[in-house]
């Protein structure tokens, strides 16, 4: 079974403290990994796919980067606008096409 | 640009009546999903729809639940005898045949009493 685990569950951070959250899964066979941003009452909002273990994408203050068991979406220098939930998600091969969510993390930023 | 819509936007029902939600895809789009999310969680996948068929199916689709997306275009979603466990967030995506990213609309809030 498809699983997706991501920390931390909620994270505190000052403006312009750069941090990281994790995104630890196991699928298989990866067709994909999504990062999606949701504000609250919203549905959630792509950011990236990365594909294979070494791949890195870039948007503005966000950098999500890939490896065979994990995944790491890096913010610099955040603003109070980055606050957010943020969702990891894999897609996995075989016929399946629905994606596996983790829980979240609960991103504030404070100014 | 026309994303994802979805109607209603929030729907309050008591339990056991019947209730029906809409999708419209972006135009191009071919395929449709439907997901679930519940208050701290991410969304769980339900079901997929490849132009008008219905490929696959989450075990938490019970049988008081059904899909349609007649002639390949909008979906809809109806839960019969709906129960307070119904009550959550139903979010419709699709996605091109092109890629694998999904897109997602605003969501259905359920709220059963």
């Amino acid at each position: 079974e498809d699983q997706v685990t991501q920390s931390p569950e909620a994270l505190r951070l000052q403006e312009g403290e750069s941090s990281s959250l994790n995104c630890s899964y196991t699928v298989s066979g990866l067709r994909g990994l999504f990062w999606y941003r949701q504000d609250p009452g919203k549905g959630p909002e792509f950011l990236f796919t990365l594909y294979s273990a070494g791949e890195e994408k870039e948007k503005e203050r966000l950098k999500a980067t890939l490896t065979k068991k994990e995944s790491f979406l890096h913010i610099t220098a955040p603003k109070p606008e980055d606050s957010a939930t943020y969702l990891c998600a894999v897609g996995a091969g075989g016929g399946a096409d629905g994606l596996t969510f983790g829980k979240g993390t609960h991103l504030i930023i404070q100014p | 640009d026309t994303g994802v819509s979805q109607d209603p936007r929030h729907k309050i029902t008591k339990r056991g009546q019947n209730v029906t939600f809409r999708c419209d895809p972006i135009s191009e789009h071919n395929r449709l999903y439907w997901y679930r999310q519940t208050l701290g969680q991410g969304p769980e996948f339900l079901t997929y729809f490849q132009n008008e068929a219905q490929l696959e199916k989450s075990r938490l689709l019970s049988d008081r639940f059904s899909a349609e997306r007649p002639k390949g275009s909008f979906s809809t979603l109806e839960i019969q005898r709906t129960e307070q466990g119904d009550s959550a967030m139903y979010l419709c995506a699709s996605r091109p045949k092109s890629s694998y990213e999904q897109y997602f609309g605003p969501g259905t809030r359920l709220t059963v009493t």
